[in-house]
């Protein structure tokens, strides 16, 4: 089965300072892979995804995650972190293993903390 | 606002019950996705629907079951409830199901089993 990995539980960042969210992914085949954010007492907001194109896949909100084949990564960033971007966020795999099937395996979350 | 919408918002209920959370999904939508998120867990997918049937499933229980109706809304029954249930329970939805889609995510009922 298609997985990923966040390897780290918080990230702490001081605003204004460049913010990276870490994830590795495991698949076979082609990866289909997803950001997505997640704000206190809500659901998940979509923030981009890559299927396929251009490695630097730029997003909603500022953020924008890099592709890389090699190192099986899809780090998520943003050049200028802003406190309001305080929240969990989800890197997630397209599960295949039969047609039509579109599950999404998420990793733990990463929580991301802006410090004023 | 993702379009998705989800009732309730909170649950409360006792070990035993039976409760039904509901789900729309954007407008255009065909394919409508359940989760559930806890502690210990995390983002588990339960099941997919797409057009009415279902297209797939994952770590659901036997106990719970969902549908999707000819107006493309869908419910997700959850019966015989343990402590364990408690959890938030999302829907998503996305227009085709197919292998590219964006899934648009509710903002989730939170079921507290007591």
């Amino acid at each position: 089965a298609q997985s990923v990995a966040q390897p780290e539980d918080q990230v702490n960042v001081a605003e204004g300072n460049p913010l990276t969210v870490k994830c590795t992914y495991s698949v076979s085949g082609n990866p289909y892979l997803f950001w997505y954010v997640q704000y206190p007492n809500r659901g998940l907001q979509f923030l981009l995804k890559y299927i396929t194109g251009d490695n630097l896949v730029k997003g909603s909100y500022g953020f924008e995650a890099e592709f890389n084949k090699s190192q099986t990564s899809f780090h998520l960033k943003k050049p200028s972190a802003l406190v309001s971007d305080s929240a969990l966020y989800f890197c997630a795999v397209r599960d295949i293993f039969s047609y039509g099937n579109n599950r999404l395996a998420f990793g733990k979350g990463n929580q991301v903390v802006v410090i004023p | 606002d993702s379009g998705v919408t989800q009732t309730p918002k909170h649950l409360i209920t006792a070990t035993g019950q039976r409760v039904t959370l509901r789900c729309s999904p954007r407008s255009g939508d065909l394919s409508v996705y359940w989760y559930q998120q806890s502690l210990d867990q995390g983002l588990q997918f339960l099941i997919q629907y797409y057009n009415g049937e279902e297209r797939a499933k994952g770590n659901i229980l036997e106990r719970f079951s969902a549908q999707q109706f000819p107006d493309l809304h869908s419910e997700l029954n959850l019966s015989s409830l343990e402590l364990g249930d408690s959890a938030l329970y999302f829907c998503a939805s996305s227009d085709t199901g197919g292998d590219t889609d964006t899934q648009y995510f509710g903002p989730g009922t939170r079921l507290t089993v007591l």
